[in-house]
């Protein structure tokens, strides 16, 4: 069945980077796109950006611009979120999520189990 | 940019009873673009609609979606136990880019 794979739990100092990974399998990895979504505790979904693993072309919210990228190894399929520069705001649970239809980006299903990124001095 | 904006925040209902679920968007928007979600506590969401009416696959029929323009509606026509959660509308905002609304809670009466 079609799986999205999440690495584990960080915690990070503000400044510091972190990149979580984001594992699929059963289905082909290039065929469908992959977004980020993360929700800081209490609140609501956050978009982050997109990514097109088959070309590896990506969209960024603009909150976002210059602070986080997004990539893929096709090898592997997995996709990775890089944010840079964190600070205490950027505590969240991280999603990523692949479109529900092939070639066709705009719903979201299934998603990963999240991975939660604690920034803490 | 489109913001979404969903009332009421939270909604208070009794097993059985009718929920009705609003999304406003900020713009006129195109109805095929719009999806609802469901989440539960510790969970990931999940699809329930697309394209603002189509239910999602394995989505029972009591979970309808409606709308147009401005406004958009999810309706759950009977709840049942498992249906309180909170529920996020989610719009294509142009330039590749995409949004959620801020969520409404169903809760036990």
């Amino acid at each position: 069945q079609v799986q999205l794979v999440q690495s584990g739990a960080e915690v990070k100092k503000p400044g510091a980077s972190v990149k979580v990974s984001c594992k699929a399998s059963g289905y082909t990895f290039t065929a469908y796109y992959v977004h980020w979504v993360r929700q800081a505790p209490g609140q609501g979904l956050e978009w982050m950006g997109i990514i097109n693993p088959g070309g590896g072309t990506t969209s960024y919210a603009q909150k976002f611009q210059g602070r986080v990228t997004m990539t893929r190894d096709t090898s592997t399929s997995t996709i990775y979120m890089e944010l840079k520069s964190l600070r205490s705001e950027d505590t969240a649970v991280y999603y990523c999520a692949r479109a529900w239809v092939e070639g066709d980006p705009n719903w979201l299903d299934p998603w990963g189990q999240g991975t939660l990124v604690t920034v803490s001095s | 940019e489109i913001v979404l904006t969903q009332s009421p925040g939270t909604l208070s209902l009794s097993p059985g009873e009718r929920a009705t679920l609003s999304c406003r968007a900020s713009q006129s928007v195109s109805s095929s673009y719009l999806g609802w979600y469901q989440q539960k506590p510790g969970q990931a969401p999940r699809l329930l609609i697309y394209g603002a009416f189509s239910r999602a696959t394995g989505i029972p029929d009591r979970f309808s979606g409606s709308g147009s323009g401005t406004d958009f509606t999810l309706t759950i026509s009977r709840l049942e136990s498992e249906d309180f959660a909170v529920y996020y509308c989610q719009q294509y905002g142009g330039s590749s880019t995409w949004t959620f609304g801020q969520g409404t809670k169903v809760e036990f009466k």
